[in-house]
C-alpha cells in the first residue's frame, strides 16, 4: 500500500495545455515536497510547502498544500515541451526520512 | 549542484554473487539514504544514516546492508543478489529533513541480477 498516492500516473498532452498532478494521503505531513526527475538522473527539488493552506508559484508551476496537510496539487498553466519529466512529491512524517509518491510521468508533445 | 558521486553508474552481475554500491558527498552532510527506484513504486527507502556508524533500516531493507565508516561514504551492500533487485538506486543526502530541508540525489546506480 502506497503512503502516498500520486494522480494520474501518466499523462500527455499538448503543448500549451493546463495540467494538475494530485498526490494524496491519509497521514498528516509535517511538509511535502515536489520533486521532478529526468531520464538518467536523480530528481531534483522544486518547491517545499510546510503550512497548511499555502500556495507557492515556480514561474509557470503553482503547489498547494491541503489545509489538513494531508495532500497537495501541482499546477502547470500553459504546458511547454521542457515541462516533461517524472513528477515525485515526497512527504516529511517529521522522522528524518521521507515517503515518496510512485511518481507522475508527464509528457508535453510539441 | 550537490557534490555526490555514485558508483558504479551500471553493474550487471549474476544471482547470488555479492554487489556494493559506493555513494562518496563532498558536502559534509549529516544524513544519507540509499533507495531504490522501480516502475510504479516511486523511490522506496533501503537505509539510511544520520551519523558516522549510526544507520536505520527503511521500508525495504531486507536483503541490503550498509557501512557508513567516514561522513562522506555511504556503502550499500546485496549480501547475495537475487533477480528482485534488479533496479535502479539512488543515494541521498541531506543536512537535515526538519522543516522541509531537501535531499539532494545522486545520478543513480543502474543494477541488473540475472
Amino acid at each position: 500500500t502506497q503512503l502516498l498516492e500520486q494522480s494520474p500516473q501518466f499523462l500527455s498532452i499538448q503543448e500549451g495545455e493546463n495540467l494538475t498532478v494530485y498526490c494524496n494521503s491519509s497521514s498528516v505531513f509535517s511538509s511535502l515536497q515536489w520533486y521532478r526527475q529526468e531520464p538518467g538522473e536523480g530528481p531534483v527539488l522544486l518547491v517545499t510547502v510546510v503550512t497548511g493552506g499555502e500556495v507557492k508559484k515556480l514561474k509557470r508551476l503553482t503547489f498547494q498544500f491541503g489545509d489538513a496537510r494531508k495532500d497537495s496539487s501541482l499546477h502547470i498553466t500553459a504546458a511547454q515541451p521542457g515541462d516533461t519529466g517524472l513528477y515525485l512529491c515526497a512527504g516529511d512524517q517529521g522522522a528524518q526520512k521521507l515517503v515518496f509518491g510512485q511518481g507522475t510521468r508527464l509528457t508535453i508533445n510539441p | 549542484d550537490a557534490g555526490i558521486t555514485q558508483s558504479p553508474r551500471h553493474k550487471v552481475t549474476e544471482t547470488g554473487t555479492p554487489v556494493t554500491l559506493r555513494c562518496h558527498q563532498t558536502e559534509n552532510h549529516r544524513y544519507m539514504y540509499w533507495y531504490r527506484q522501480d516502475p510504479g513504486h516511486g523511490l522506496r527507502l533501503i537505509h539510511y544514516s544520520y551519523g558516522v556508524k549510526d544507520t536505520d533500516k527503511g521500508e525495504v531493507s531486507d536483503g541490503y546492508s550498509v557501512s557508513r565508516s567516514k561522513t562522506e561514504d555511504f556503502l550499500l551492500t546485496l549480501e547475495s543478489a537475487t533477480s528482485s533487485q534488479t533496479s535502479v538506486y539512488f543515494c541521498a543526502i541531506s543536512e537535515s529533513v526538519r522543516g522541509g530541508q531537501p535531499q539532494h540525489f545522486g545520478d543513480g546506480t543502474r543494477l541488473s541480477i540475472l
